[in-house]
């Protein structure tokens, strides 16, 4: 079964302190994503990456960066932390070609007081 | 932008029923996949089942199968005979046929199994 595990489950932080979130996937998968998710909007893709050190924007990047230094890992970072990025935060992985899901961590709750 | 519609808040069904869950979406795109997505109160998201768009069969996974009307560009979840641990927050979403980009997702469908 594909394994991705995101580092915390459970975050509390202060305003303006930089938050890095992490993700491991164990799949060899080439594709990685970061969600964040609010009541009533759904998942809103932050930032994507096909391969190692690719990065690509998704729709709510502002305020957020990313890293990729190797396949299997994906990190989040908050470069100053805002009330406003309290939220629940997903990382997913998945292959490529047809019927390839995005296979999912357990979610970071961050609360940015 | 390119929207995925999901019409029901919340539903409730009764156990060993069958229960339809709405999905449309909005593409120009000819080719596309469109995945259901179950998500507990514990916060998991686990994958349900997939259409792609070129499929002429509705897909089928044990209890899930999908109404994929192209047309209507509709792509309803049904579960037939409900347990009480399909009680989640159920999500629609749209990618590439070759799964590799980005997902839109619903707003999501809150459905609860009453005993």
């Amino acid at each position: 079964d594909v394994k991705v595990t995101q580092s915390s489950r459970y975050l509390v932080k202060r305003t303006g302190e930089k938050v890095f979130l992490e993700c491991v996937q164990d799949m060899d998968h080439e594709n990685m994503f970061w969600y964040r998710q609010d009541p009533g909007l759904g998942l809103r893709l932050i930032y994507f990456s096909y391969d190692v050190k690719m990065k690509e924007k998704g729709d709510i990047p502002e305020g957020y960066s990313v890293s990729r230094e190797k396949k299997e890992r994906f990190s989040l970072i908050l470069e100053s932390a805002s009330t406003n990025q309290t939220s629940m935060y997903l990382c997913a992985s998945s292959g490529t070609g047809p019927n390839q899901p995005q296979h999912f961590g357990d979610g970071t709750r961050l609360s940015i007081l | 932008a390119q929207k995925i519609t999901q019409t029901q808040p919340g539903m409730f069904v009764q156990e060993k029923e069958a229960v339809t869950l709405d999905c449309t979406y909005d593409t120009s795109d000819q080719s596309y996949g469109l995945f259901w997505y179950k998500q507990p109160s514990s916060g998991e998201m686990i994958f349900l089942i997939y259409q792609g768009s070129y499929d002429e069969q509705n897909a089928t996974e044990g209890r899930y199968s999908l109404n994929f009307q192209k047309a209507r560009k509709s792509a309803n979840l049904v579960i037939s005979a409900s347990q009480l641990g399909d009680s989640a927050m159920y999500f629609c979403a749209r990618g590439p046929y070759n799964q590799g980009g980005k997902l839109i997702f619903g707003q999501g469908t809150e459905l609860s199994v009453k005993p």
